[in-house]
């Protein structure tokens, strides 16, 4: 089993639609949890990222992170043709371990 | 602010040949990162260096895989020999001590060896 687990997709969905995307994860140690952005031939980017439980809000994203459930979203408010990319979730444990591992992505496509 | 800036993009070699990828971080990130990502698959880490010092190189097949940062700065990787199993693309990352979650990266060097 991997530690990090993500759907590959693809995921269609229309343009304006809410799209949820999710990891789940068996590692406990786990406390920062961050969501990359890529398009094809292009290196990650970071959207957002969170530390331990909890929701982060930056404009349409949102994060959401359940430690119990070792289970994390993002969600994408009025999707548009431009998010059609494929997202990456990764996470680190603490203060002093930097080592990220990242879920396979999930390919997102949004038609318009 | 220029972002992390890799090169060559793209290189095809033959296998057995020697390969070499550089990497030049954000300014003022000690932090640098090189990745492998399979086609289908997400970024695996290779190597860490904090500014020179290279902290975890677990993941480095270091018999034919080695790199380097020497001034702590930019960095280097190398593989020699190339196999087939090598076509891949490396990513080069980098952040700094005050935002280590905030990582950022290259748009990576697309190996191909035949």
């Amino acid at each position: 089993q991997k530690e990090v687990e993500q759907d590959p997709g693809p995921l269609s969905v229309p343009e304006g639609a809410i799209v949820s995307l999710n990891c789940t994860y068996s590692n406990s140690a786990f406390q920062y949890f961050m969501w990359y952005r890529q398009y094809s031939r292009k290196g990650p980017e970071l959207l957002m990222y969170t530390y331990s439980s909890g929701n982060k809000e930056d404009g349409r994203f949102t994060a959401q992170v359940d430690k119990s459930s070792k289970y994390i979203s993002l969600f994408i408010r009025d999707s548009q043709p431009s998010d059609s990319a494929t997202y990456l979730c990764a996470m680190r444990g603490g203060s002093g371990t930097y080592k990220y591992i990242f879920g396979t992505g999930t390919r997102l496509k949004v038609l318009a | 602010e220029a972002g992390v800036v890799q090169s060559p993009r793209y290189k095809i070699i033959e296998k057995k040949q020697p390969v070499a990828f550089w990497c030049n971080p954000i300014s003022g990130h000690n932090t640098l990162y090189w990745y492998l990502q399979n086609l289908g698959q997400g970024p695996e880490l290779l190597i860490r260096y904090e500014n020179e010092e290279a902290v975890d190189d677990s993941q480095l097949p270091k018999d034919r895989f080695s790199a380097e940062r020497l001034k702590g700065v930019d960095s280097t990787l190398k593989i020699q020999p190339a196999e087939l199993g090598d076509s891949a693309v490396y990513l080069c990352a980098s952040s700094s001590r005050t935002a280590r979650s905030e990582q950022y990266f290259g748009p990576g060097t697309r190996l191909t060896v035949t």
